[in-house]
């Protein structure tokens, strides 16, 4: 039973392009979503995050939007950069907090 | 500040075999986990502990695995005997308070572990 799932494994996109990852959820209760990115033979780091009461959030060159009415999220990069390389996951979490991660996204961005 | 410190980084032993991980979290921080992370697959919780009491570990094989955090600190992670599926990254994180919320979780470089 996968509560949260990225559908894409992978995503390659040219250097100062936008990059987009995407994320879908299943389960209602979650109110809080979050990305985590992770660099070979390190552990996933928090990137950013929203609340089930927005639709965006912002910061620096991410943007994460929340489309509670699809259960799904996206986030964006802008401009993408060599050092974005790297897997993102989508997380989601409710009043549990307990985490739920999807399967990740294989970044990579061209120079 | 320093990170989450786990040990060792890379473990290979032979099905049957037991296995530990180590663990040192953030100084401070209140709740621990510990991640499975099978290859292609996001991290899975295997267990919580909120100081030294477990909050969740609904997903530990409990025929295999134990756990346990000694004084609300450190953990370590025990796997016996181990099996061929266990194969993964076994990484610890921390939180400074846990229990739901926008909390970032602190992750370590994890253990790679590889059973043969």
């Amino acid at each position: 039973d996968q509560q949260v799932k990225q559908n894409s494994p992978s995503l390659s996109v040219q250097e100062g392009r936008i990059s987009i990852l995407n994320c879908d959820y299943t389960n209602s209760m979650f109110d809080y979503f979050l990305w985590y990115k992770k660099y070979p033979a390190e552990g996933p780091t928090f990137l950013i995050s929203i609340s089930s009461i927005k639709d965006k959030n912002e910061d620096g060159r991410f943007t994460v939007f929340l489309n509670k009415s699809a259960k799904h999220l996206s986030l964006h990069i802008v401009p993408s950069q060599p050092g974005d390389s790297a897997v993102y996951f989508c997380a989601a979490t409710s009043n549990t907090g307990k985490l739920i991660f999807g399967q990740g996204t294989t970044l990579q961005v061209k120079p | 500040e320093a990170g989450v410190a786990q040990s060792p980084r890379y473990k290979i032993i032979e099905k049957r075999q037991s296995v530990a991980f180590w663990c040192n979290p953030i100084s401070g921080h209140a709740t621990l986990y510990w991640y499975q992370q099978i290859l292609g697959q996001g991290p899975k919780l295997l267990i919580q502990f909120q100081n030294n009491g477990v909050v969740d570990d609904s997903q530990l094989p409990k025929d295999r695995f134990s756990a346990e955090r000694l004084k609300g600190v450190d953990s370590t992670l025990k796997i016996q005997p181990a099996k061929l599926e266990d194969s993964a990254v076994y990484l610890c994180a921390s939180s400074p308070r846990g229990g739901g919320g926008i909390e970032k979780l602190f992750f370590g470089s994890g253990t790679q572990l590889s059973v043969l």
